[in-house]
């Protein structure tokens, strides 16, 4: 299993403004990856962060709004750029690990709330 | 991308009852797993299935993958408060490790 950590946990954050948030894991994985979950709903993948190369985006999805650094194989951060109320959601990093690479295991998520 | 459905999307039980919630897609997955999550928390592992026809049973959970890897169950026996939460079921995609998810579950038991 993995330990995963994010910062910060909760934010309420103006339009038009930026926030980062921080995704640190307890032992070094190759994948990780971030998600958008509305309160009660189920989870769409924003990207996949890759160490050392550009973020894989999912459609709908894109660099200059979400922004993702992967500096090394432990630490990950997502930037949710010139927001507006739309992007009030919980996000979600999460990491796979295993043999096989097909467990994911997740944080505890970052509530944010946009006005 | 490969579609999973998931259903019921709500269920609201006595304790006592027990229950099924259903995952379903026309593509086959390499494995599946269920989470479950509670409010102002990140998704739990329940469980992964790998092997069509597999069953795993974890206390009174009782999880089944299809025989195609096209679809899984969860059943809980004898519902308890503390099983109330946001189930999710989540396949492999054949193509790696990119997860794709059920639309959720909320399951509520009541005392």
């Amino acid at each position: 299993s993995a330990v995963i950590s994010q910062k910060p946990s909760r934010d309420i954050c103006q339009r038009g403004t930026s926030l980062t948030i921080q995704c640190q894991v307890d032992s070094q994985v190759t994948m990780m990856f971030w998600y958008r979950q509305q309160p009660g709903q189920s989870l769409t993948l924003i990207a996949t962060a890759n160490q050392g190369s550009e973020a894989t985006y999912e459609s709908g999805f894109v660099i200059d709004k979400f922004p993702i650094s992967r500096p090394n194989l432990t630490f990950s951060t997502l930037t949710v750029s010139n927001m507006s109320p739309e992007d009030s959601s919980i996000y979600l990093c999460s990491v796979a690990v295993g043999a096989r690479g097909d467990t994911q295991y997740f944080g505890p998520g970052t509530r944010l709330t946009v006005l | 991308t490969q579609l999973l459905e998931q259903s019921p999307q709500f269920l609201s039980i006595q304790e006592g009852e027990n229950l099924t919630v259903y995952c379903n897609s026309s593509s086959v997955f390499s494995s599946l797993q269920w989470y479950r999550q509670e409010p102002g928390e990140g998704p739990v592992l329940l469980v992964t299935v790998v092997t069509g026809g597999e069953v795993k049973k974890l206390k009174r959970l009782t999880f089944q993958f299809g025989d195609a890897r096209k679809d899984s169950s969860l059943h809980i026996t004898a519902a308890q408060p503390g099983d109330t939460g946001l189930y999710l079921c989540a396949g492999e995609e054949t193509s790696g490790s990119r997860l794709t998810f059920g639309e959720g579950t909320q399951l509520t038991v009541n005392p």
